[in-house]
């Protein structure tokens, strides 16, 4: 258990839908990451929070935003959901002054 | 933009057969971590590497950085089944760059 929380664990959805993804980063860490992961590949890096201010942004579509909240926990929204954004979408938390980063179990998102 | 590749992509071994996974960066790194992801799980820290020639191991991983610091490895002596998943080399974000994945060597250990 890596202390990192996502909710929910798994989500069904439709075409032009929008949903919300949660995640609470372990006591202490100030940055959270937001990662999408498509069947049987690489992790992709959509965005970076640091303690309530975003601080780095990957290839993260112009539909999906997040932001992280004052007690530090985060959501993912997506929205005008496609079939393509079918995927894992992984939370991740670090420390301050360590890039280490630790994973939650993540949110297998389906759209259908 | 830079980028961080990873081979093999996949990797079929037989138990007790070593294993070894290559990170390659166009750019010097700042430094590098590995990563381990079972089948159905989520990634899990394994080693950072900071200094230049860097050599650390646990147990039967043994993790490298390079003299110029612009390639790593991570090698597996006598693989077994318990080692199956993918593993990733990674450049974390640092002075608010984002982090930067490789794709990932998935390794398939035959009993």
């Amino acid at each position: 258990d890596s202390g990192v929380t996502q909710t929910p664990k798994h989500l069904i959805t439709a075409t032009g839908q929008r949903v919300t993804l949660r995640c609470s980063p372990r006591s202490g860490d100030l940055s959270v990451y937001w990662y999408q992961q498509s069947l049987d590949q690489g992790l992709q890096f959509l965005i970076q929070y640091y303690n309530g201010e975003e601080r780095a942004k990957g290839n993260i579509l112009e539909r999906f935003s997040a932001q992280q909240f004052p007690d530090l926990h985060s959501e993912l929204n997506l929205s005008s959901l496609e079939l393509g954004d079918s995927a894992l979408y992984f939370c991740a938390s670090s420390g301050p002054g360590t890039g280490t980063q630790y994973f939650g179990p993540g949110t297998r998102l389906l759209v259908l | 933009g830079q980028q961080v590749m990873q081979i093999p992509q996949y990797q079929h071994v037989q138990e007790g057969e070593d294993f070894t996974t290559y990170c390659n960066s166009s750019t010097t790194l700042s430094n590098i971590q590995w990563y381990k992801q079972r089948p159905g799980g989520h990634p899990v820290f394994l080693i950072q590497l900071v200094k230049s020639g860097e050599v650390k191991k646990q147990k039967r991983l043994t993790f490298q950085f390079g003299e110029a610091k612009k390639n790593s490895s991570l090698h597996i002596t006598a693989t077994q089944t318990t080692d199956v998943g993918t593993y990733f080399c990674a450049e974390p974000n640092t002075g608010g760059f984002k982090t930067i994945f490789g794709a990932g060597t998935r390794l398939f250990v035959k009993a």
